[in-house]
């Protein structure tokens, strides 16, 4: 079926590190991928999207590309901040729904 | 208001009781839907409303599970006969969904269920 697959967590890194979180997907066809990252206390916010193969999605310094060959939306950012860290969750669209990862959790230390 | 509502935020409830979680979507925003966050588990998708119809209603774990929504707006999701294994965050999403694209959802900051 139609599924993520997430690297799993947690991820620590220090200030201006380079950040890759891997995201692997089975589905039939090409669904549009997303990032959503949930902050401490806060709902679930997308990040980025893609919709059709070798798109880049890009937001807030994170970039991910839709690589249809690798079945692949890895999450990137060159220099992490404190503030980055959060849960973030690779998703694809199925049918009516998104179908999500099971996320991985990011720390930053200073 | 400005973005989804839930409510209440944390229910802690004992086992065999029924609960109501409430969610209050973004005005306007036709589609609707209940998710399941658990410890390890990621995010779980239980039903899916466009206006008042639940077109996919296919991620409910068991008949103990049923939502509600009412005048393309308010959603109520009961669970009847808690069990220890349904303590976990409800979350509530919606999106002003066009055609077959599912658009972007925007969550609530969810209702955490404990069931004693």
């Amino acid at each position: 079926g139609n599924s993520v697959t997430q690297m799993e967590g947690p991820v620590t890194l220090s200030e201006e590190a380079f950040l890759t979180i891997n995201c692997t997907y089975t589905a039939t066809g090409y669904p549009s991928l997303f990032w959503y990252v949930q902050y401490p206390g806060e709902g679930l916010q997308l990040l980025l999207k893609a919709t059709k193969a070798d798109d880049k999605g890009s937001n807030k310094g994170f970039e991910a590309t839709y690589r249809k060959e690798t079945t692949s939306f890895h999450l990137e950012k060159g220099s992490v901040q404190v503030s980055d860290s959060a849960v973030y969750f690779c998703a694809l669209e199925y049918g009516n729904k998104l179908v999500f990862g099971a996320g991985t959790i990011l720390r930053v230390k200073s | 208001g400005a973005g989804v509502s839930q409510s209440p935020s944390n229910k802690v409830t004992e086992k065999g009781k029924d609960v109501e979680l409430r969610c209050d979507p973004i005005s306007g925003h036709t589609a609707l839907y209940w998710y399941r966050q658990s410890l390890g588990q990621g995010l779980e998708f239980l039903i899916y409303f466009q206006g008042n119809s639940a077109p996919d209603k296919s991620g409910l774990p068991s008949d103990r599970f049923s939502a509600e929504r009412t005048g393309g707006s308010v959603s109520t999701l009961t669970i009847q006969r808690t069990q220890q294994e349904d303590s976990a965050v409800y979350l509530c999403a919606s999106s002003s969904r066009s055609g077959s694209k599912t658009g972007e959802l925007f969550f609530g900051e969810g209702s955490r269920l404990t069931v004693l």
